[in-house]
């Protein structure tokens, strides 16, 4: 099985918004609605911060959003800051019951 | 707030054994499946595989032949065992609850080396 496909970077300033792109077949992305997105700080354990494609855990911020259409999700995150500076990978359900990864999107804040 | 604690050996020779376990605290297993996920150093994410309350597992095709995972609902701990290791092998391990829907929480990781 093939990992997701996403940008291998993106870079925003601080306050603007950028959207990262996940794409997979009608087996995974396409066929459900489970893609998750994770957030990976440097030496850290990644974080959920978006599943259901786009419900937000509690306590991850509103400026983080997901949204799907067809084999691709996007995650954008709004009033872009410091903080955000960070990995970012997108995962799905698949339909012979197993999970993909993407191969993950270095986020830069100029 | 339930929260996973993960030990296992750092350094292993080509061929062994890699062997992890991953401690639940705070929660019992019922009801999730309960993953182990690794990242190549400076590299994405991997799942690896999954077991659940009743024993049921799913693993990654292409390291399926080589992958058991196993659960001891006594000490609320799951494990991972991965045969004839290579540096191919070389990765932080993760474990983590998982649903259909997401993978949350995760352990704190453990890098495991292989090198001979």
């Amino acid at each position: 099985q093939s990992a997701l496909t996403q940008p291998a970077s993106v870079s925003g300033s601080p306050g603007q918004s950028i959207t990262i792109s996940c794409t997979g077949t009608s087996s995974d992305i396409g066929g459900y609605d489970y893609v998750s997105w994770y957030q990976q700080h440097p030496g850290k354990a990644p974080k959920l911060i978006i599943y259901d494609v786009s419900t937000r855990p509690s306590g991850v911020s509103d400026r983080f959003s997901g949204s799907k259409s067809g084999n691709t999700a996007s995650l954008t995150i709004s009033g872009l800051q410091a903080e955000d500076e960070a990995d970012y990978y997108c995962s799905s359900y698949t339909r012979t019951n197993t999970r993909l990864f993407g191969g993950g999107t270095k986020l830069t804040v100029l | 707030q339930v929260q996973l604690q993960q030990w296992g050996a750092g350094l292993l020779k080509p061929s062994e054994t890699l062997s992890l376990t991953c401690t639940v605290y705070g929660g019992s297993l019922n009801g999730y499946y309960w993953s182990w996920i690794r990242q190549p150093p400076g590299k994405g994410l991997e799942w690896i595989g999954e077991i659940n309350h009743t024993g049921r597992t799913n693993y990654n095709p292409s390291l399926k032949s080589r992958v058991t995972i196993s659960l001891d609902t006594s000490k609320n701990q799951f494990s991972l065992n991965l045969s004839s290791v290579t540096a191919a092998d070389t990765a932080i391990y993760y474990c983590a609850r998982a649903t259909i829907k997401r993978a949350d929480p995760w352990g704190q990781g453990t890098l495991v080396t292989v090198s001979s």
